[in-house]
């Protein structure tokens, strides 16, 4: 299967520390994307990484891309109970205009 | 901001019924995509559209078509609704084919097959 792995599948922390998630895949990619889902809702994009680069930011999220071990991973800084979503990692293979997406990662914020 | 505005939020069929599901998106965006959820299988390709009239099997197009007559509109037909079609729907839309474009997608559509 092509689908990216996420771990940890779970993560239960408490605000204000810092929440850490990582993706695995198979191929030479394109590009590397992170979407969060809230529950019962749809995707919503947070950051794009393309494979030329190797770290990048946006407010408190934090993503690292390492094409040589074929892995990214997105840190969340000082938690919020509303950053409580699943995260999924998605990549774009080259020569393809296909999303793959990673099982995502349940995020778990306690107030 | 991009608005991807899916038709029904839950809805309820009978097996071998004919299903309608339907997206709007509101950018003028070229590409339209069809996934399914499901738990423990993440998201799947079922349908992509580059343009309009345009479309091209995904991962699990079997027992779906799909329709794109208007660039802003594609919708997901399932033809004779079986059980294990219960899912739930997400529609998405992006900019240009391939490239660094993220994708947008509606609230899903939670459907049951009964």
């Amino acid at each position: 299967s092509q689908q990216g792995e996420e771990d940890p599948q779970a993560l239960s922390i408490q605000e204000g520390e810092n929440a850490t998630m990582n993706c695995s895949y198979k191929t030479s990619i394109n590009n590397l994307q992170w979407y969060r889902q809230n529950s019962g809702r749809g995707l919503v994009h947070l950051i794009l990484i393309r494979s030329n680069e190797r770290e990048k930011h946006s407010g408190r999220l934090r993503v690292t891309l390492d094409t040589s071990k074929k892995s990214s991973s997105l840190l969340i800084t000082a938690s919020r109970a509303a950053d409580t979503a699943s995260y999924f990692c998605a990549y774009r293979m080259d020569s393809s205009y296909k999303l793959i997406f990673g099982s995502g990662t349940r995020l778990l914020v306690r107030p | 901001d991009v608005k991807v505005t899916q038709s029904s939020r839950y809805l309820v069929k009978r097996t071998g019924e004919k299903v309608f599901l339907e997206c709007v998106q509101d950018m003028d965006h070229e590409n339209m995509f069809w996934y399914r959820q499901d738990p423990g299988l993440g998201l799947r390709l079922i349908y992509f559209s580059y343009d309009v009239k345009m479309k091209e099997k995904g991962d699990i197009p079997e027992g779906y078509s799909v329709s794109r007559e208007k660039k802003e509109r594609f919708s997901l037909i399932l033809e004779s609704a079986s059980t294990n079609q219960t899912s739930m729907y997400l529609c998405a839309s992006s900019l240009v084919q391939g490239g660094n474009q993220p994708q947008h997608f509606g609230d899903g559509t939670r459907l049951s097959i009964l």
